[in-house]
């Protein structure tokens, strides 16, 4: 089975907390991007990465963080000086380029 | 930077309606595409569309980028349409991969 896989489904997260959501892929696509979609809205885009060991800030890049040490993961942690991180989480990949992208199934997160 | 607004915010539609969506954009493009949201939050690529017109199935899509704008037409259409309809751009002046999204157009279609 192949595709992009995202983990949790859900997540809670308490005030002053650091949470780290996944994202893996097996279509050995190089780029990986992250986006925050809220109730009603279009998708925003958080960090975006081209290649292994390099990532670009987004739009709304402040409060988050990524990393991205192997082609085929790029993990976002969503930190305590984002202050208002409930949202609905999405990973895309695609080959680079202006190339179609693919998305996975989402992380929700919600603030305690 | 670039604006990406989609018309109608909301469309009911009954089973087997034809239906056209709309997706203008403030700037020259040299990328566009259409993505639907099921009700589970699912997004699937429907069309990469940056010019001119594409069929795939009861879906089509033209992209008139002189003019700014695409539209999306379903035809015939079915409650598994139902969900959010996403128009996402790329700024030509931007590096590549940094879609904008419009609000999206949520459609309903009853039986």
């Amino acid at each position: 089975d192949g595709g992009i896989t995202q983990s949790p489904k859900y997540l809670f997260r308490k005030e002053g907390q650091n949470v780290t959501l996944s994202c893996e892929q097996n279509l050995n696509h190089d780029a990986m991007y992250w986006y925050r979609q809220d109730p009603g809205q279009g998708l925003r885009l958080i960090y975006y990465s081209q290649i292994v060991n390099d990532f670009q800030k987004g739009d709304i890049a402040e409060g988050y963080s990524v990393s991205r040490e192997k082609k085929e993961s790029f993990p976002l942690t969503v930190t305590s000086a984002q202050k208002n991180p409930t949202a609905f989480y999405l990973c895309a990949t695609n080959r680079g380029g202006r190339e179609t992208q693919y998305f996975g199934p989402g992380t929700r997160l919600l603030v305690l | 930077g670039i604006q990406v607004e989609q018309s109608p915010p909301d469309l009911i539609l009954q089973e087997g309606a034809n239906s056209t969506l709309r997706c203008n954009f403030s700037d020259s493009v040299n990328n566009l595409q259409w993505f639907h949201q099921n009700p589970w939050g699912q997004l699937i690529n429907l069309f990469y569309i940056p010019s001119g017109t594409k069929q795939n199935g009861r879906l089509s899509a033209t992209t008139v980028a002189t003019e700014r704008y695409s539209l999306l037409y379903i035809s015939s259409s079915q409650t598994t349409d139902s969900g959010v309809y996403f128009c996402a751009v790329e700024q030509t002046t931007d590096s590549w991969g940094k879609l904008q999204f419009g609000a999206g157009t949520q459609v309903v279609v009853t039986p």
